[in-house]
């Protein structure tokens, strides 16, 4: 059974926009989360990460919010550029396990 | 730093022979992770050493599945005898006591 899951395989947003990607996990233990971006052909590239003493961590346009009550964590991206086309995947920090990752295509 | 280096980038081969997958992590870490990407499940864990002793071989498929890190520059993913369905791109990846990884470019393996 997954312990990172990411529920939605793909998401289309028009440049500009804000783009929302989601993460839940199962383990309340786990206290560490980090976000990656993967292009065709190429490995995946660490974004941003979260320590669950916060409940916010902002990087320029890429911010990510933990929802510990509820384990659950999402990435914003604001604004969304077509350069951000890509797979999300979320991970947590104590095993480095993946979610199955999310296509994000952002429209000019 | 060159970065995690995997050779080979593309292996094909016959079903039935044995694929070696071989990854050189940075310099200075002493985490090394295996990955497997398919589309149905995403990123796998196979495995991961720290300061090269496996420390969790849960997600290795199945017997056939074999990783081993004779020392801290290298490490190898066997698979023997290949089938079908270990088509997939492997990932090799490394980090520092266990912060972010740092992914080699992958193997594209495809059995025939």
């Amino acid at each position: 059974d997954q312990q990172v899951k990411q529920n939605s395989p793909s998401l289309s947003v028009q440049e500009g926009r804000i783009s929302i990607l989601n993460c839940d996990y199962t383990n309340s233990m786990f206290d560490y989360f980090l976000w990656y971006k993967k292009y065709p052909a190429e490995g995946p590239t660490f974004l941003i990460s979260i320590s669950s003493i916060k409940d916010k961590n902002e990087d320029g346009r890429f911010t990510v919010f933990l929802n510990k009550s509820a384990k659950h964590l999402s990435l914003h991206i604001v604004p969304s550029q077509p350069g951000d086309s890509a797979v999300y995947f979320c991970a947590d920090g104590d095993d480095m396990r993946f979610g199955a990752g999310t296509r994000l295509t952002v429209k000019p | 730093d060159a970065g995690v280096i995997q050779s080979p980038r593309h292996e094909v081969t016959e079903m039935g022979q044995e694929v070696t997958l071989r990854c050189k992590p940075i310099s200075g870490h002493n985490s090394l992770f295996w990955y497997r990407q398919t589309m149905m499940r995403g990123l796998e864990l196979l495995i991961y050493f720290n300061n090269n002793v496996p420390i969790d071989d849960s997600g290795m498929p199945e017997d056939r599945f074999s990783a081993k890190m004779p020392n801290a520059s290298f490490s190898t993913l066997k698979i023997q005898p290949s089938e079908p369905r270990d088509s997939a791109v492997y990932f090799c990846a490394s980090s520092l006591s266990r912060e972010k990884l740092f992914f080699g470019s992958g193997t594209q393996l495809s059995v025939l």
